[in-house]
């Protein structure tokens, strides 16, 4: 089990351009999550998805915020415009509906200058 | 939403000392987490354990759901057990929400 991938690791961008960051969960999960994880505001829960419905995008931040997941093996998580404010490190998680231990990938660093 | 609150926020510790981590909520939870972030960024799932005990080596987390807390437990602590550890809870669903963190340094 190769666990849940994020990509890229890092991503470095300026300010107005398109980000697009990539998450895999563990096969035979139904439950996708993505966080975000500041200094300032710590682990964020942005959306969740049951298979491959979003359930919960409140914390989803502003319009600029979009995810979806068009299958049980691939999520995307993208900003547009991106904005220095939006720096952070940005996980992705997996479970399935008979064991609700979180499993979290690597993350992937986003810097936005 | 539920609060969740993490004491100590700041811990260190000498090379095989035990340790004690709280997280009190203030609502009713149906799912609780222990998670342990490595100084390279890795968050790792040690416990879901939304009530009672469970025991993994040197670690053990005890839920009390009634009295709205959960406490970790660290014997024999271990310089790789530096890190922060965080407290998830959920009060319905899936909407797991993760408190600020106790910050742990075991001294060599």
């Amino acid at each position: 089990d190769a666990g849940v991938i994020q990509s890229p690791r890092h991503e470095v961008t300026e300010m107005g351009q398109e980000v697009t960051l990539r998450c895999k969960p563990i096969s035979g999960h139904d439950y996708l999550f993505w966080y975000r994880q500041t200094m300032m505001r710590g682990l964020e829960l942005l959306i969740y998805f049951n298979n491959n419905v979003p359930i919960d995008d409140s914390g989803m931040p502003e319009d600029r915020f979009s995810a979806k997941m068009p299958n049980a093996s691939f999520s995307t998580l993208k900003i547009q415009p991106s904005e220095p404010r939006d720096s952070a490190v940005y996980f992705c998680a997996s479970t399935g509906s008979s064991n609700y231990g979180y499993t979290f990938g690597s993350g992937t660093r986003l810097t936005v200058v | 939403g539920i609060q969740v609150e993490q004491s100590p926020p700041d811990l260190i510790l000498q090379e095989g000392a035990n340790s004690t981590l709280r997280c009190n909520f203030s609502d009713s939870v149906n799912n609780l987490q222990w998670f342990h972030q490595n100084p390279w960024g890795q968050l790792i799932n040690l416990f879901y354990i939304p009530s009672g005990t469970k025991q993994n080596g040197r670690l053990s987390a005890t839920t009390v759901a009634t009295e709205r807390y959960s406490l970790l437990y660290i014997s024999s602590s271990q310089t790789t057990d530096s890190g922060v550890y965080f407290c998830a809870v959920a009060t319905g669903g899936f909407k797991t929400i993760f408190g600020a963190g106790t910050r742990l340094f075991v001294k060599a």
